[in-house]
C-alpha cells in the first residue's frame, strides 16, 4: 500500500493563479483532511470530508475549495493564489470512527509558494 | 474552544538525556490524546495516543499518560537518540466540542546531539 499520497510536491505561483492539489489514499478510508502547516502555528484543518460526496469547512477555509467525487481521492483547490497562502499543505485520511480511537495518516506534504 | 499547548522549543539534549516535553490542553467532554512526529521533509505519524483518564501510551521508548486532574500529556523518553531528531506535536480529539477533528499544539522541535 502506498497509503495517503499528494500530488504535486513543489509548486511555485503567481499571485492571482490557480491550481489543485491532489491527495489520494488506497486504505479505503472514509474521512479524508487538508491542513495548512506554517512556522510556529502547527497544523491549522483547511477543509474535511466524512465520505465520498461530502465536504465541510475546517479552521481556515477562506480561499480554498475542496472536492471529493471518488472516495479515494481529495482536491484542494485555490482559486486566485494570495502570499499569504504559502505554506505546507498536508492531506490526512482516518477510518470510520470505531470506538475513541482515530488515528489519522497523512501525506508528504506539498509544499507552496505564491510570489 | 478547545485548544492544546505544548512547551516552546527548540529544545536540544546530547544524546542518551532524558526528554520531556510538556503538553497542557483545554476541552470540554473526555477527548482522546495525541502525540505526533514529523521528521524532517516528511509528514506527520502517529507517536502514541491515549483515551482515557490514567490510560498510558507507549511506543518506541516514548511514553505519556492522560492526567486529568492536571488536564496534561507530557510526553517523556529516557534516553533519547539522534534519530529522535524531529518536531514532536500534541494533538486532541475531542468527539464532542470539536467535530471529532484533531487540535494540533504548535510543535516542539527537538536536537539531539551525538
Amino acid at each position: 500500500n502506498a497509503g495517503v499520497t499528494q500530488t504535486p510536491k513543489f509548486r511555485v505561483l503567481k499571485t492571482g493563479q490557480s491550481m489543485t492539489l491532489l491527495c489520494a489514499q488506497d486504505m479505503n478510508h472514509e474521512y479524508m483532511y487538508w491542513y495548512r502547516q506554517d512556522p510556529g502555528m502547527g497544523l491549522r484543518l483547511i477543509h474535511y470530508s466524512v465520505g465520498e460526496g461530502t465536504t465541510a469547512k475546517g479552521e481556515v477555509p477562506d480561499g480554498y475549495n475542496v472536492s471529493r467525487l471518488k472516495k479515494q481521492n481529495f482536491l484542494l483547490g485555490l482559486e486566485s493564489a494570495a502570499p499569504s497562502q504559502t505554506s505546507v499543505y498536508f492531506c490526512a485520511s482516518s477510518p470510520r470512527r470505531v470506538g475513541r480511537t482515530d488515528t489519522q495518516y497523512f501525506g508528504p506534504g506539498t509544499r507552496l509558494t505564491v510570489l | 474552544g478547545d485548544s492544546v499547548t505544548q512547551m516552546e522549543g527548540p529544545v536540544t539534549l546530547s544524546e542518551e538525556a532524558f526528554l520531556t516535553i510538556n503538553c497542557t490542553y483545554t476541552a470540554t467532554g473526555y477527548p482522546s490524546l495525541f502525540w505526533y512526529v514529523q521528521y524532517p521533509g516528511e509528514g506527520l505519524q502517529l507517536l502514541l495516543k491515549a483515551t482515557k483518564a490514567d490510560d498510558k501510551g507507549s511506543n518506541k521508548g516514548f511514553e505519556a499518560t492522560y492526567r486529568k486532574e492536571t488536564t496534561s500529556f507530557h510526553l517523556e523518553k529516557g534516553s533519547v537518540q539522534v534519530s529522535d531528531s524531529a518536531v514532536y506535536f500534541c494533538a486532541l480529539m475531542n468527539y464532542g466540542g470539536s467535530q471529532g477533528n484533531l487540535i494540533f499544539g504548535k510543535g516542539t522541535k527537538l536536537s539531539v546531539k551525538p
